[in-house]
């Protein structure tokens, strides 16, 4: 198995320019989460999905963060327009069924927002 | 919050060495996680207990759970170079949701 994939491994862009991260889960997991890890708050988790449904949204930190998952094998998370402080390692886990309690992590998304 | 806080924060010992970590957490859990993460990469999971559950061994590993203190300890043993890492605690904040801590870096040296 491949694991989760993550794209790009690393992003450079200029503030205000839109980002958008993406995420392949696992096949056959039907849970996904989009974390964001920081030196100064860890890791925090953004939004959760289950069976393609955002089920939990609180932890995007405002409107200009969204994310979607047209389907049990692809969710993207995108930021517009994007800020230095949003800066940061943003990671994206699957799990295999509901009631399962181990995430699988891919291996992030470094971000650097100019 | 009823994020983990591990302690201690960074820890440095001899190959060979015994390593222990612990996680303090605030509120009532049903079960508890570590996770390992090497540098540049995803979190990988360790091992899981559950609340009803005090000890649990996974090779070199054991992790015990004294849930009147709130607390959790991960004992590595035998360290090895390439146990390096930071490792994470993650509590259940409900059916899906974990809550990290903010992770102790340990670092064996050769």
């Amino acid at each position: 198995d491949a694991g989760v994939i993550q794209s790009p491994r690393h992003e450079v862009t200029e503030m205000g320019q839109e980002v958008t991260l993406r995420c392949k889960p696992i096949s056959g997991h039907n849970s996904l989460f989009w974390y964001r890890q920081t030196m100064m708050r860890g890791l925090e988790l953004l939004i959760y999905f289950n069976n393609n449904v955002p089920i939990d949204d609180s932890g995007m930190p405002e409107d200009r963060f969204s994310a979607k998952m047209p389907n049990a094998s692809f969710s993207t998370l995108k930021i517009q327009p994007s800020e230095p402080r949003d800066s940061a390692v943003y990671f994206c886990a699957s799990r295999p069924v509901t009631g399962s309690d181990t995430q699988y992590f891919g291996p992030g998304t470094r971000l650097t927002v100019l | 919050s009823q994020q983990g806080e591990e302690d201690p924060q960074a820890l440095s010992i001899q190959e060979g060495e015994n390593a222990t970590m612990n996680c303090s957490y605030k509120t009532s859990i049903n079960n508890l996680q570590w996770y390992r993460q090497n540098s540049g990469r995803g979190l990988v999971h360790l091992i899981l207990i559950r609340s009803n559950e005090r000890e649990k061994h996974s090779g070199r590993l054991r992790v015990t759970l004294d849930t009147s203190k709130k607390s959790s300890s991960l004992l590595i043993t035998a360290s090895r170079a390439a146990d390096t890492a930071s490792y994470f605690c993650a509590t259940d904040a409900g059916t899906y949701k974990y809550i990290f801590g903010t992770g102790t870096r340990l670092k064996v040296l050769a």
